[in-house]
């Protein structure tokens, strides 16, 4: 079975600052889709940015962008120029490619400040 | 602007009490989840439907947890009997798959949180 890792149960950083959040998983297939859902204090889960596994150039999504280390299993999500907004609880998941495997598994979040 | 809608977004109720929780996916979504989300496990996934059909729901207890899709609009979420132990927040979300090289966003409801005294 696939795991999430998320090793940093909270984070801060100045407002404008760029900040890192990791993410590491564990899985024996080659492909597959990584996520990072971002959950403000209202619980919307909000779509953060995507990765595609076959994919070599790391996702970029305005102030957000990612580092994929596949070879490593590493996932981690770069915020840059944070603002106030930022602030939210931050969730890397792993979804397989298979069909009838549609399932997200979600590490246990960082909880992410931002500091005026 | 579509979105997947969840009612009750709060309940409380009575140990032994049933509960029901409904969600509406997004028009046209075939696959429709529900997860669990609690401080101390995190987002759990309980059940998944595809075309209405169950693929997984070995996540959920089966001695007090149900989950159906009457319809393609309407999928829900019962317990019965409820216990404190199902206090948290559940969310639906939908997709649609497969769609090519679909990768595979999941649109959530804002939850319905749970409160079981």
């Amino acid at each position: 079975a696939q795991t999430v890792t998320q090793s940093q149960p909270e984070m801060s950083v100045q407002e404008a600052e760029t900040v890192t959040l990791s993410c590491t998983y564990d899985t024996s297939e080659s492909d597959y889709y990584l996520f990072w859902y971002k959950q403000p204090p209202s619980r919307q889960m909000i779509l953060v940015i995507r990765q595609e596994a076959y994919k070599q150039q790391n996702a970029t999504e305005n102030r957000f962008s990612v580092n994929f280390q596949k070879a490593a299993k590493s996932f981690s999500l770069k915020i840059s120029d944070s603002q106030l907004g930022d602030a939210a609880m931050y969730f890397c998941a792993y979804r397989s490619s298979l069909f009838g495997n549609e399932k997200l598994t979600f590490g246990t979040g960082t909880r992410l400040t931002i500091i005026p | 602007d579509a979105r997947v809608t969840q009612t009750p977004r709060h309940k409380v109720t009575e140990m032994g009490q049933e509960v029901t929780m409904r969600c509406q996916p997004i028009l046209g979504h075939n696959t429709v989840f529900w997860y669990r989300q609690t401080m101390m496990q995190g987002l759990e996934l309980l059940a998944y439907f595809r075309n209405r059909a169950p693929l997984d729901d070995s996540g959920m207890p089966k001695d007090r947890f149900s989950a159906e899709m009457p319809d393609a609009t309407l999928a829900t979420l019962k317990i019965q009997p409820s216990e404190p132990r199902d206090s948290a927040v559940y969310f639906c979300a939908s997709g649609l798959y497969p769609t090519g090289r679909n990768t595979g966003e999941l649109f959530f409801g804002e939850g319905s949180r749970l409160t079981v005294l």
